[in-house]
């Protein structure tokens, strides 16, 4: 099927950690994404990992992808209040051109 | 700023109207999506646009058109709006590359339709 599965809230306090879990159903060759949404504004990308790779990090942010599972995470370190928004976990499919299919999204709550 | 525009930025309409959303991409991308965020679907890809061409159609009503025009620019038509269009409508726009699936997409801020 098409799903890109995302669990719905995450609570964290300022300074933890914070991991967003994805899973996806394809498992042929494919780019996955992270993008975050603020209230009331557009959706801005924030990493992305191509399927051959594990790990990406990039400043704050460690991409981890288990293709075995078929599961993606974001781990946010020292969250922020700032960091409080709802995050999308999204595919491309190499068969599918460029579409993107997106998870439901995972509100994250920063409490100071 | 992600560099694609969209107006209007919110739009309020009655039910069986028709509407026109305007998108921009950002400078040198010559591929637009279309996307529909409402509560009850999620994200949903509607339709893109390659230099013109229609390129990929998703979960697009008939009672919905897009084009692309030589300047790059899209519009989204909207028609017979109904209560259930209600939706927060993004474009995004990527590179020359055909809107092969590796191309990253970025966002406009988005236009909210709301249907009375």
């Amino acid at each position: 099927g098409e799903d890109v599965e995302q669990s719905l809230f995450l609570s964290v306090r300022e300074g933890d950690s914070s991991v967003i879990n994805c899973t996806y159903t394809d498992s042929s060759s494919t780019y996955l994404y992270w993008y975050k949404q603020e209230p009331g504004a557009g959706l801005q990308l924030l990493t992305y990992i191509f399927s051959n790779m594990d790990m990406k990090q990039d400043q704050r942010l460690t991409v981890l992808l288990n293709k075995k599972d078929k599961h993606l995470s974001l781990r946010i370190a020292d969250t922020q209040t700032g960091d409080s928004a709802i995050y999308f976990c999204a595919e491309t499919r190499y068969n599918q051109g460029g579409k993107l299919i997106f998870g439901q999204g995972t509100e994250l709550s920063v409490k100071p | 700023d992600s560099g694609v525009t969209q107006t209007p930025k919110h739009l309020i309409t009655a039910t069986g109207q028709r509407v026109t959303l305007r998108c921009s991409p950002r400078s040198g991308d010559l591929s637009v999506y279309w996307y529909q965020q409402s509560l009850d679907q999620g994200l949903q890809f509607l339709i893109q646009y390659y230099n013109g061409e229609e390129r990929a159609k998703g979960n697009i009503l008939e009672r919905f058109s897009a084009q692309q025009f030589p300047d790059l620019h899209s519009e989204l038509n909207l028609s017979s709006l109904e209560l259930g269009d209600s939706a927060l409508y993004f474009c995004a726009s990527s590179g020359g590359s055909g809107g092969a699936w590796g191309d990253t997409q970025y966002f406009g801020p988005g236009t909210r339709l709301t249907v009375l």
